[in-house]
């Protein structure tokens, strides 16, 4: 069984708009992780929020953790046609190993 | 550095055939993991390592086989390849994963593999 589940499995928008993508999971977890894979390529990590984190930035990127409710989004601001791909959270518990969820495919038109 | 590479970039078997496929990584990472990745399911851990010498299962690993004989290499084997097992497979190294230590995953770009 899956421990993240993402949601949307699939958002399109256009360029310059915000892009949230969510993800929830059942169990405690030590940190979150966000990933992107573009087509036909291996995973690149984004970001990583730790247990005792509720938001973190980067760049164009901000992920949010709400551990009560074992959910976080991630958010695109002011989307480019370039951040079209797929994005898997995944989720990290000391002595386990990382289960990812399916993906939130996103595509950007230009 | 090169970081995680992968061989081949592609193979097509025949069912019941073998394979071996190679992930190496230049970034002296105790961690290897190898993971299947089909449309809609995100991706399986089939086997990881957390050191050399040492291999342990994960979600999905019937049917497959794995080494670590050296840390910088990890090879996932295919005894018998079977339509089922038609995927692409990623493999993925990080530091340690225990208290504290930023434990990003790097991945290789992956192997294509069709089994007919």
């Amino acid at each position: 069984s899956q421990q993240g589940e993402e949601d949307p499995q699939a958002l399109s928008i256009q360029e310059g708009e915000n892009a949230t993508m969510n993800c929830s999971y059942k169990t405690s977890i030590n940190n979150l992780q966000w990933y992107r894979q573009n087509s036909g390529r291996g995973l690149v990590h984004l970001i990583l929020i730790r247990s005792n984190e509720r938001e973190k930035h980067s760049g164009r990127l901000r992920v949010t953790l709400d551990t009560s409710k074992k959910s976080s989004s991630l958010l695109i601001t002011a989307s480019r046609a370039a951040d079209t791909a797929s994005y898997f959270c995944a989720t990290v518990r000391y002595g386990q190993n990382f289960v990812f969820g399916p993906g939130t495919r996103l595509s950007v038109l230009p | 550095n090169a970081g995680v590479t992968q061989t081949p970039k592609f193979r097509v078997l025949k069912t019941g055939q073998s394979m071996t496929l190679l992930c190496a990584q230049d970034m002296n990472h105790e961690y290897m993991y190898w993971y299947r990745q089909d449309p809609g399911m995100g991706l399986r851990l089939i086997h990881y390592s957390v050191g050399e010498g040492t291999t342990a299962k994960g979600e999905v690993p019937d049917g497959y086989n794995v080494s670590r004989l050296k840390k910088q290499n990890f090879l996932l084997g295919l005894e018998s390849a079977a339509p089922s097992q038609t995927s692409v497979y990623f493999c993925a190294s990080s530091s340690d994963i225990l208290a504290g230590s930023y434990n990003e995953q790097f991945f290789g770009p992956g192997t294509r593999l069709t089994v007919l």
